[in-house]
């Protein structure tokens, strides 16, 4: 059974700190790791892909894979209070269409 | 018309009615999805169409289902449904087909949030 776990929250933040989510996953088969944004009401929308070991960055996002530990992470710097949401982690794996995703993280971003 | 387009926003139904969702993507992606998104749980992978075939059906009960005439849209078929099955159904694409595996993510629609009474 994959698995992808995640705190589901709430975390709160003061505006301009660094928020930190994190999630794990069961499968070593796992091949692409995505972070989506989900506004209450809304749809989840993706803001981070990532694929190999490291950090990958885009803007005041930070995106961290360590493969060996089964563990992803999401950082979002100098937060503001637009960024509060449920952020959802989510596995895909190698050779197929099945993505797991996580619960989701609510994150509040106090100004 | 961009992205992926879901009709209607909001649907309540009782549970002898037939109605159907749909979904319409103007992207030119090869896969298609639907997810069900209930309160405080993982979204649920329903079904996946690439390129128009069938080819992940997550034993989802046979009052659901679903429809792919074409690559660009894809509908849901609702019918006898139970008061469990009040959800936020979710329609997603992809640019991936044939099994290449997901690299790019989910454009996800903006949902239809169905009620059955």
């Amino acid at each position: 059974q994959k698995e992808v776990e995640q705190n589901s929250g709430p975390l709160s933040v003061p505006e301009g700190a660094i928020a930190s989510l994190n999630c794990t996953y069961s499968d070593r088969g796992s091949q692409s790791f995505f972070w989506y944004r989900q506004y209450s009401g809304k749809s989840p929308e993706l803001i981070m892909s990532i694929y190999s070991n490291g950090d990958k960055e885009d803007g005041r996002f930070t995106a961290q894979l360590n493969k060996a530990s089964q563990y992803v992470s999401l950082l979002i710097r100098d937060s503001q209070p637009s960024d509060s949401a449920t952020y959802l982690c989510a596995v895909a794996y190698t050779g197929g269409f099945k993505t797991i995703f996580g619960a989701g993280t609510r994150l509040f971003v106090k100004a | 018309e961009t992205g992926v387009t879901q009709t209607p926003r909001h649907l309540v139904m009782g549970m002898t009615n037939k109605k159907s969702l749909k979904c319409e993507q103007h992207l030119g992606h090869n896969a298609m999805y639907w997810y069900k998104q209930s309160a405080k749980k993982p979204l649920e992978l329903m079904f996946v169409y690439s390129l128009e075939e069938r080819v992940e059906n997550n034993s989802v009960p046979s009052r659901f289902s679903p429809e792919c005439p074409n690559s660009s849209h894809l509908f849901l078929h609702l019918h006898t449904l139970q008061p469990e099955d009040s959800a936020l159904y979710l329609c997603a694409s992809s640019p991936e087909g044939s099994g290449a595996g997901l690299r790019d993510g989910y454009t996800f629609g903006s949902g239809t949030r169905l009620t059955v009474v």
